[in-house]
């Protein structure tokens, strides 16, 4: 059984610029979830994608935003990064909406200079 | 939306202690509460759940107790070892969608 993988691990942007983080979920799985997590903070829940439609969005501007693949894979786009912007992005997946139990990628963390 | 406050922010126990962290939750609606275990640079992982109808789950050292009405729910770890040591994150959410509301996370530290 495959994990979630996400790439890139690492990555530095400037601000202003536009950053696409992917995801591919556990196999099985058809709910994925994306949270970012600052320095020394718990997950801030960004949205939330079941069978491709978003199903749920957390408090964060339109400049986020997400897309599901038929496959269930999900990629997480930033437009206009700012340096607030800076943190892990943490992919979850789950294996269906009405499952509690988030499986996590290890995550992507930006650095917005 | 739900808030959840999670204390305390660090905890340090010497090996073989018990360690307890407690949270709070606003939304009566929420059911289902889940406890995740970061150790440093790795992903959250599940370590328990509850669900709102019961008021204690426990697995070999860590459980985890429910009080509904004070909404507030805490995880108990005994007999701590150095490996429990990372950082804890209780969470709050509300069945159909089960999208959890993360505490700010409690770093335990076990010394040997």
């Amino acid at each position: 059984e495959t994990g979630v993988t996400q790439s890139p691990t690492h990555l530095i942007k400037t601000r202003g610029q536009q950053v696409t983080l992917r995801c591919s979920s556990q196999s099985g799985h058809n709910t994925v979830s994306w949270y970012q997590q600052a320095l020394g903070q718990g997950p801030q829940f960004i949205f939330q994608y079941y069978r491709e439609e978003e199903n749920g969005r957390g408090n964060f501007p339109p400049r986020f935003s997400g897309l599901q693949f038929p496959n269930y894979s999900s990629e997480l786009n930033v437009n206009a990064l700012e340096l607030d912007d800076s943190a892990l992005y943490l992919c979850a997946s789950s294996a269906d909406i009405n499952t509690g139990e988030l499986f996590f990628g290890e995550g992507s963390r930006l650095t917005v200079l | 939306g739900e808030n959840v406050e999670q204390h305390p922010s660090t905890l340090s126990v010497q090996e073989g202690d018990s360690a307890v962290i407690k949270c709070t939750y606003s939304d009566s609606a929420s059911n289902y509460f889940p406890w995740y275990k970061q150790e440093l640079g790795k992903r959250p992982q599940l370590i328990i759940d509850i669900r709102s109808n019961v008021g204690e789950k426990k697995d070999q050292r860590i459980a985890v107790t429910l009080n509904k009405t004070a909404k507030h729910f805490s995880l108990h770890i005994t007999e701590t070892q150095p490996e429990d040591s990372a950082v804890y994150f209780c969470a709050a959410s509300k069945g159909g969608s089960y999208i959890p509301t993360f505490g700010r996370g409690t770093s335990l530290i076990v010394h040997p």
